[in-house]
């Protein structure tokens, strides 16, 4: 079967970093996606990793550990517009279709 | 480009009526998808289509149909709607296997009563 966990929610303060951790279990593996969704609006790819380690994107930084089912995004300097869900995502290969978790809501406060 | 659209935006449909959300996408993708998010939920993957007149089953399926005769196209056709189909329905592409992006159309909220 497929399990991803991830907080439900979580709140942070603008300019400070904060991390979003992403656990799963599932019967196949082929990468780890992060999406963000606003409020009423479509998701937007982030990030991937396929191999274990940290992959870094300006700001946004994701991490994978295969033997863990483990995962994590790190946001940096924090702003308001960040307050969002953010989506882990387990899938990619033949079909590259994703399996979801319910996503963490972020709210970022002044 | 326009990427991926879809119509119609908003749709309420009382029980037991049919209709048919339309997805577009103008990427030349291969691959396309129809997700359902019901409120405070992760998407939930309903069919998925690797190319033209090939289509298969996610993970929740029933109640929907769909067809692919087009790569541009992939209507997504509910049948006798009930009330447990309330979501909103988003469609999405990628270019093909591997680890690649996929593009998401802006969503069409349903609502059946």
């Amino acid at each position: 079967g497929q399990n991803i966990d991830q907080p439900t929610e979580m709140t942070a303060t603008e300019g400070a970093i904060v991390q979003i951790n992403c656990t799963y279990q599932t019967s196949g593996f082929n990468g780890l996606f992060w999406y963000q969704q606003h409020a009423g609006e479509a998701p937007t790819f982030l990030s991937y990793n396929v191999l274990d380690g940290l992959e870094e994107k300006g700001r946004f930084s994701s991490f994978l550990s295969r033997s863990k089912g483990y995962s994590y995004l790190l946001l940096k300097e924090l702003q308001m517009k960040d307050s969002a869900s953010y989506l882990c995502a387990v899938g990619g290969g033949a079909t590259n279709k994703l399996i979801f978790g319910t996503g963490t809501l972020l709210a970022v406060q002044p | 480009n326009a990427g991926v659209t879809q119509t119609p935006k908003f749709r309420i449909l009382k029980i037991g009526q049919s209709m048919t959300l339309q997805c577009t996408q103008d990427m030349n993708h291969n691959y396309m998808y129809w997700y359902r998010q019901d409120p405070g939920m992760g998407l939930k993957l309903i069919y998925y289509s690797v190319g033209a007149g090939i289509t298969d089953k996610g993970e929740v399926p029933n109640g929907y149909n769909v067809s692919r005769s087009t790569t541009e196209d992939f209507p997504l056709r509910l049948e006798l709607a009930a009330p447990s189909q309330t979501s909103v329905y988003f469609c999405a592409s990628s270019q093909g296997q591997g680890f690649n992006e996929q593009f998401f159309g802006p969503g069409t909220r349903l609502t059946v009563l």
